[in-house]
């Protein structure tokens, strides 16, 4: 089947790093960008951030630039969100999103962080 | 920064046609998507390209783009297209993946 299945959150401290995962499964990780997109409780989709095939290209949003770092491991078939120094603004459902030219095309269910103290 | 605009919400009755639109400065010159998130589900590709639907989605669902404004049209609404409905857009100015906030389709 093919899938995306975050995992890795739940509640930190403000000032608090946390590392998502997502496992993707039922197609050829390594021929596709990913993305990260958020979703905080009752708000709005936001991008935050996009890897190209073979970790090429890397962008982030303003919102998380120099907080966040997106990483993949194509042996392995995941990728990775490593967070840091987090913010109550941070608290969302966090999305992995398969990229196909300029839209997203497979998504995962989601994985909650909660920053609060 | 790239702003998508859409109304927050869109009524319509079962069976008639619901139309949700996404403005944006020089929208004509970008690839405009959209998808659906019903709640606690995560959002589902419907429209690719302003006007190309995937795989498996009807063609009650069809993308169109005029001027500034991109347009979801759903025809024969039925109770389970009460959905969230975002665009989306890549800015490659700054390479940034734009949504617009949403629209709350109510089906009455």
């Amino acid at each position: 089947e093919v899938q995306l299945v975050e995992s890795g959150g739940g509640v930190v401290q403000p000032g608090g790093s946390l590392r998502l995962s997502c496992a993707a499964s039922g197609f050829s990780f390594s021929d596709y960008s990913m993305n990260w997109v958020r979703q905080a409780p009752g708000r709005g989709l936001e991008w935050v951030s996009y890897i190209r095939t073979s970790s090429s290209l890397i962008y982030y949003a303003d919102s998380v630039k120099g907080r966040f770092t997106v990483s993949r491991d194509d042996a392995r078939n995941s990728l990775y969100l490593q967070m840091s120094s987090l913010g109550a603004e941070d608290t969302a459902v966090y999305f992995c999103a398969r990229t196909s030219t300029t839209f997203f095309d497979l998504w995962g269910q989601g994985t909650l962080v909660t920053v609060s103290s | 920064s790239y702003v998508l605009t859409q109304p927050p919400s869109v009524s319509v009755a079962p069976g008639q046609t619901a139309r949700i639109t996404c403005e944006g400065y020089n929208i004509g010159s970008k690839s405009v998507h959209w998808y659906r998130q019903k709640p606690g589900q995560a959002p589902f590709l419907v429209v690719y390209d302003d006007t190309d639907r995937p795989s498996g989605i009807p063609e009650r669902f069809s993308g169109s783009k005029y001027g500034i404004t991109a347009t979801l049209t759903i025809s024969r609404v039925e109770a389970g297209d009460e959905a969230d409905y975002y665009c989306q857009l890549w800015d490659t100015n700054i390479d940034h993946g734009i949504f617009g906030g949403g629209t709350k389709l109510t089906v009455l």
